[in-house]
């Protein structure tokens, strides 16, 4: 059974719109994360929660917001959508300064 | 410029082969280095992980850490088939609570049979 759930599989969105990309992790982890990997970029932090509080944040953009829901949760909603927001976006968990694990990733594709 | 180098950027190895893969971090706060495998197509899966000076074992995988240079490498013995992924180096800084992991560009391992 997978452990860290990330939905959708694969997301095509339209310049200019909203989407809501969702993780949920079921190893009883009190860290969770995004990170994002593109051909131009290598594998890139972009926000880290623990205990459902934001602990750090690497993304400039107020484009893109987390949500968490629940302590197993952590969504990011990704607005105005830009071409170069393409890339497949990887949710992560682990015990606190522990080794963090990946979920399957959310491949998204703006045109 | 990348806090985390690693080279090389790509690497053929025979099959039964050593690999042998390098990182850097420019980064002086970094405590802790993580080594992941990325298979084309899959998500990162942590391999191994150096906290202190010198060698670990793990099987067929090595890994040394110099924390004065902040250098740590990968060794790869008897290298098989499925061996063949991009290898991630990331460090991080050990501050107690939920730290980021900053990712090389990755070595692209190809074992050739």
């Amino acid at each position: 059974d997978p452990k860290i759930i990330q939905k959708p599989k694969y997301l095509v969105a339209v310049t200019g719109s909203e989407k809501i990309l969702i993780c949920e992790q079921y190893l009883g982890h009190n860290a969770m994360y995004w990170y994002r990997q593109s051909a131009k970029k290598p594998l890139e932090f972009m926000f880290s929660y623990s205990y459902q509080k934001l602990m750090d944040n690497q993304t400039a953009s107020s484009r893109f917001q987390p949500q968490s829901s629940k302590k197993n949760h952590l969504d990011l909603q990704i607005t105005a959508l830009k071409p170069d927001d393409s890339a497949t976006y990887f949710c992560a968990s682990s015990h606190i300064q522990d080794t963090q694990y990946f979920g399957p990733g959310t491949r998204l594709l703006v045109l | 410029q990348q806090k985390v180098q690693q080279s090389p950027e790509s690497l053929i190895v025979p099959e039964g082969g050593m690999a042998s893969l390098n990182c850097t971090s420019s980064d002086r706060n970094v405590d802790y280095f993580w080594w992941y495998r990325q298979h084309s197509g899959k998500s990162p899966k942590m391999l191994m992980s150096i906290f202190s000076n010198g060698e670990k074992e793990e099987g067929r995988f090595t890994v040394h850490l110099n924390k004065a240079s902040l250098h740590t490498s990968l060794h790869i013995r008897d290298s098989q088939p499925s061996d063949s992924a991009l290898y991630l180096c990331a460090a991080s800084m050990g501050t107690g609570g939920a730290d980021r992991l900053t990712f090389g560009k990755g070595t692209q391992l190809i074992i050739q049979p």
